[in-house]
């Protein structure tokens, strides 16, 4: 079975640009988190999407956004990038809500 | 709403234990348990639910004490190979409630 997969895997980009992130769930699952791992901040919750419709997103300005595709993958915009953007940005994907969770390897962004 | 995990971090010898504890100030309906090594995604190690339940795999256990709103995590015999980061997540109900996870416990086992 082949995992979440992520693209790219790094991403440069300059203050005040747009940056795009895709994910790919494993086949048959529904749901995708987000999630934004900033050194010594764990694991912060960006948002969730579950059969195409957002469900919850976390404590991040409007500028983060994102999207499902009827596929199941998943988008994360970052837009007007800011130097504290920059951090390892993980999609996971499960079965239905609060079924284990399977991450992808990350999208590191490097905001200059 | 993050779950608060103690310790921080925590170094072992191979073969002693460690115990990683989780809080939640919101009543849970379940904790996760994630290990992350070093540049590499995190894992999934076991889910519990309301009910109180107990829970093992291989040298690592689990339990969950929704009165008290905690969780914590059994690590025995520690082996070199269970070094990592260790992070519990919390979702508050079984609803659209994300799961939430704590800052995480940095564990190393040395020889």
């Amino acid at each position: 079975e082949a995992g979440v997969t992520q693209s790219p895997t790094h991403l440069i980009k300059t203050r005040g640009q747009q940056a795009t992130l895709r994910c790919s769930p494993i086949s048959g699952h529904t749901s995708v988190y987000w999630y934004q791992q900033a050194l010594g901040l764990g694991l912060q919750f960006l948002l969730w999407y579950d059969e195409g419709e957002e469900r919850n997103r976390g404590n991040f300005p409007p500028r983060f956004s994102g999207r499902q595709f009827p596929n199941y993958s998943s988008e994360l915009n970052v837009n007007a990038l800011e130097l504290e953007d920059s951090a390892l940005y993980l999609c996971a994907s499960s079965l239905r809500g609060n079924s284990p969770l399977h991450f992808g390897n990350g999208t590191r962004l490097t905001v200059t | 709403q993050q779950p608060v995990q103690s310790p921080q971090a925590v170094i072992l010898r191979e073969g002693e234990d460690a115990v990683i504890n989780c809080s939640s100030s919101k009543a849970l309906y379940s904790v996760h348990w994630y290990r992350q090594k070093h540049g590499e995604a995190p894992v999934f190690l076991m889910i519990l639910l309301k009910g109180g339940e107990q829970k093992g795999h291989d040298k690592i256990s689990a339990s969950f004490n929704e009165k008290k709103q905690q969780s914590s995590l059994y690590l025995t015999a520690s082996q070199l190979s269970y070094s990592g980061t260790y992070f519990c997540g919390t979702v508050i109900n079984s609803g659209n409630t994300p799961l939430v996870f704590g800052k995480g416990t940095r564990l190393s086992v040395i020889a």
